[in-house]
């Protein structure tokens, strides 16, 4: 069974950097064609991918966030990061991460439970 | 980016009717669209993948269809249990883009 959950700060000043964690069982990033990615969703908003870490470090970012996004994995701990730099207001999203299912393209079919991330002084 | 189009944004419909949702994609994405449910407070779901593949448990009354550029998703007889927020998906070409959702009421 997969699973993966996120968590992080709640709160988050503007400028600072936002730092998640997507922790996961089930697969494994070893494997080859697996993949994590994020997504976001503000409220009342359809969500948004932001990036992709593949099993051999290939990574890929939404074009107008690639200067503030990182992506990175630790196959010892079966987790995967993200990073976003100079946090916004307009930033305050749930923030997902998700399972690329294997030999089906970018296809992400399990989710996490999202974290609930809030920019504001 | 490939853009995609939903509609309708609210849909009203009582339990038993057929209800259909349609995405439009701005250029081909062959058959790499999926459909998601989601409800308040939740994750979203993946109902259906590749156009028209039903998930593992997911109710055959939701008929996934189209290919191309024009796509839609069907619910054969509607249940209370389908009340949520319903998404299109595109995984053609990153970056993967949605669709703006349907929220269906009862």
């Amino acid at each position: 069974q997969i699973t993966l959950k996120e968590s992080g700060p709640t709160l988050v000043q503007p400028t600072q950097t936002l730092t998640l964690t997507c922790a996961f069982s089930g697969f494994s990033l070893r494997t080859t064609g697996a993949g994590v990615s994020w997504f976001r969703q503000s409220p009342g908003k359809a969500p948004e991918w932001l990036a992709l870490i593949y099993w051999d470090d290939d990574k890929r970012y939404k074009s107008s966030l690639k200067t503030r996004l990182t992506i990175t994995k630790d196959t010892s701990k079966d987790q995967v990061l993200l990073t976003m730099t100079d946090m916004d207001p307009v930033d305050s999203a749930t923030y997902y991460c998700a399972h690329r299912r294997q030999g089906f393209g970018e296809l992400f079919d399990q989710w996490g439970q999202g974290t609930l991330v809030t920019v504001s002084s | 980016d490939i853009l995609v189009t939903q509609s309708p944004s609210s849909l009203s419909a009582s339990l038993g009717d057929r209800v259909t949702i349609t995405c439009q994609a701005s250029q081909d994405t062959s058959h790499f669209l999926n459909w998601f449910q989601q409800k308040p407070g939740k994750a979203p779901k993946l109902l259906i993948s590749d156009a028209s593949k039903l998930e593992m448990g997911v109710p055959s009354r939701f008929i996934g269809s189209g290919s191309g550029t024009h796509f839609t998703l069907t619910i054969s007889s509607l249940q209370p249990e389908d009340i949520a927020t319903y998404y299109c998906q595109q995984y053609d070409t990153l970056p993967i883009t949605f669709g703006q959702g349907t929220r269906l009421e009862i």
